[in-house]
């Protein structure tokens, strides 16, 4: 089944320890993106991917790292989570190839930062 | 800046009747306009795609509409169920977007009544 993984799909933590949340996509989509959901603010990008080793800033970066070593993974990694981070996340996916190729979105992960 | 507005309040309606949800948006010209539907605790699922040369899209018991002039796409659902209720975001693209990315609206809330 074609899908987008993340995981894992609730996260507690405390201020300042790191994380990462894992995203994995099985249909060799070329083109990987981070959101954000706060309720008021809508779907919000923190960081895209083009191809592998290839990312770039969305319009929420700050406190955020990703990677792309390989086509199918494209990790979300907080440094130093802070309070403000608390939110819904969604890793998504699409070909390339078709600029207009609709996003397929993961199941979302609902951090918590204390 | 570029700005999308979907309607705010919950949209409730009894079933059988037609659901019309709208998105407005203004400072840009998007090549491509998307319709998601969001449920909740999950991420967006992909519903359709207009583009901008196209006046409607049918798909089933949805109609979309874009109207460049009036920049304003709207959402149809005929014969409206229960099992239709969710949140529905639309999602533009533009040839002038960097990193191929959607901008989306934050959803409007439809509630569909026995």
């Amino acid at each position: 089944e074609a899908q987008v993984t993340q995981n894992p799909r609730y996260l507690i933590t405390v201020t300042g320890k790191k994380l990462t949340v894992t995203c994995s996509q099985n249909m060799n989509h070329e083109y990987m993106s981070w959101y954000r959901q706060d309720p008021g603010l809508g779907l919000r990008q923190i960081y895209y991917s083009m191809n592998v080793e290839v990312t770039d800033k969305g319009d929420v970066p700050e406190g955020y790292k990703v990677s792309r070593k390989e086509k199918r993974n494209f990790p979300l990694i907080l440094e130093s989570p802070s309070p403000n981070q608390t939110s819904l996340y969604f890793c998504a996916s699409s070909l390339l190839t078709q600029p207009h190729s609709p996003l397929h979105f993961g199941n979302g992960t609902r951090l918590t930062v204390t | 800046s570029q700005k999308i507005e979907q309607n705010s309040e919950a949209l409730n309606i009894q079933e059988g009747k037609t659901a019309t949800l709208t998105c407005n948006y203004t400072n840009y010209s998007p090549a491509y306009l998307q319709w998601y539907r969001q449920d909740p605790g999950r991420g967006p699922v992909f519903l359709l795609l207009i583009r901008e040369n196209e006046k409607e899209k049918r798909k089933e018991r949805l109609k979309v509409t874009f109207d460049t002039t009036l920049k304003q796409s709207l959402f149809h659902i005929t014969a409206s169920q229960p099992a239709d209720s969710a949140t529905y975001l639309c999602a533009l693209d533009s040839y002038y977007n960097q990193g191929g990315k959607l901008i989306f609206g934050q959803g409007t809330e439809l509630s569909v009544k026995p």
